[in-house]
């Protein structure tokens, strides 16, 4: 059973450029959250999908967006690329995510660099 | 505002003794805890949770132990082990209807052999 998994593994960006990562949840999974983690920091919550509506957001502006597909995969989409967009970013899926006790699995990540 | 801490950026300890790592939280609608392991070039790995009924949750060699009163939570690990070396993440989450983690700023464990 294959895990998380996210792709491209790496990227590098220039400054006002767009990027999409793309994430595939695990087997069975219908629930995929972003998270964002910058250098010496834990993950941040971007946003989360379920049932291809985005269900909550977090600190983050609109130029990050997403989308969830009815294979339940799902894209982030970053806009206007900002030197402090460099992170890694995570993907993590979840079987219940309507339950806060519910355990989300994460992939391996996307590092972006942008210069 | 960082509303989950880990004021301690690292750990070092020897194989077999116990490994403590240390987290506090400021937000009191928080109601479930985790630990997340993480490798270099991997995701984090869930490892151990614990909800805000509870003041103790084992798995294994790895125990949780919840104190409300205080807002601190703490992960240990006995005995430790080499592979054990990792960032370990504390994360929190309110009962929202959905979980939407908020991590701390992890621990960097070693243990040596």
């Amino acid at each position: 059973d294959a895990g998380v998994t996210q792709s491209p593994t790496h990227l590098i960006k220039t400054r006002g450029q767009q990027v999409t990562l793309r994430c595939s949840p695990k087997s069975g999974h219908d629930t995929v959250s972003w998270y964002q983690q910058a250098l010496g920091q834990g993950p941040q919550f971007i946003f989360q999908y379920y049932e291809e509506e985005e269900r909550q957001r977090g600190n983050f502006p609109d130029r990050f967006s997403g989308h969830q597909f009815p294979n339940y995969s799902s894209e982030l989409n970053v806009n206007a690329l900002l030197l402090g967009d460099s992170a890694l970013y995570l993907c993590a899926s979840s079987l219940n995510g309507h339950l806060s006790t519910d355990t989300q699995y994460f992939g391996p990540g996307t590092r972006l660099t942008v210069l | 505002d960082q509303q989950v801490k880990q004021n301690s950026p690292s750990l070092s300890v020897q194989e077999g003794r116990i490994s403590i790592l240390n987290c506090d939280y400021t937000n009191s609608m928080f109601d479930y805890f985790l630990w997340y392991k993480k490798y270099p070039a991997e995701g984090p790995t869930f490892l151990i949770s614990i909800s805000s009924i509870k003041d103790k949750n084992e798995d294994g060699r790895f125990t949780v132990f919840l104190n409300k009163s205080a807002k601190h939570l703490s992960l240990h690990i006995v005995p430790s082990q080499p592979g054990d070396s990792a960032v370990y993440f504390c994360a929190a989450s309110e009962d929202t209807g959905f979980q939407k983690l908020v991590f701390g700023t992890g621990t960097r464990l070693l243990v040596s052999p």
